[in-house]
């Protein structure tokens, strides 16, 4: 089935840093992908991970894939009162034909002063 | 930077109303997608178009809805006769020929009272 799952919540200090985990179960999915969602707002997309990396890193982003257990991880270093929302992230199936996006189920990220 | 565009940005409407919301695709793109946010809930899939045709729709996209590429920039979704449940943010995509990126507009947010 289609189904990609996130923990709903993640508290952390500002300064720390974040990680915010995603299981997928479509293995055929080229690129892996994570979103930003600020209240009220749109999608803002962060990063993506090609299936054959293990690791990418974007400043204070490193996105970490495990294709055997379907696991995705972001982890955001220097965490900043800015980077309180919603984060998704979103697999897509090449099986599927159009590479449509399957998002997860978010995960709430805040971050205290 | 070229971006997608969607209006309105809020529509309220009357239960048993037509609704049509709007997108302007990325000018070069040829692959062209609706999504719809729940409160409070993750973004699902709804349909996906290309050529002029739905190429995949989810379980969501009933005979209430439909999509259309009327001109050459435009690409709209309606609901036929909209309920409650309808009631979301819609996001359109849209991705250019090899490329799995998918480009989102900032969203619609529909009211159905």
């Amino acid at each position: 089935g289609e189904d990609v799952e996130q923990s709903l919540f993640l508290s952390v200090r500002e300064g720390d840093s974040s990680v915010i985990n995603c299981t997928y179960t479509d293995s055929s999915s080229t690129y892996l992908y994570w979103y930003k969602q600020e209240p009220g707002a749109g999608l803002q997309l962060l990063t993506y991970i090609f299936s054959n990396m293990d690791m990418k890193q974007d400043q204070r982003l490193t996105v970490l894939l495990n294709k055997k257990d379907k696991h995705l991880s972001l982890r955001i270093a220097d965490t900043q009162t800015g980077d309180s929302a919603i984060y998704f992230c979103a697999e897509s199936p090449t099986t599927s034909g159009t590479y449509k996006y399957i998002f997860g189920t978010g995960t709430r990220l805040k971050v205290l002063a | 930077e070229p971006e997608v565009t969607q209006t309105p940005s809020h529509q309220v409407t009357q239960m048993g109303q037509e609704v049509i919301l709007r997108c302007v695709p990325i000018s070069n793109h040829l692959y062209f997608y609706w999504y719809r946010q729940i409160l409070g809930q993750k973004v699902e899939f709804l349909v996906s178009f290309y050529n002029n045709e739905i190429s995949e729709k989810s379980e969501i996209f009933d005979d209430q809805f439909s999509v259309e590429r009327p001109d050459g920039s435009n690409f709209t979704l309606k609901i036929r006769s909209t309920k409650l449940e309808d009631s979301a943010m819609y996001f359109c995509a849209s991705r250019t020929q090899g490329s799995y990126e998918q480009y989102f507009g900032p969203g619609t947010r529909l009211t159905v009272t």
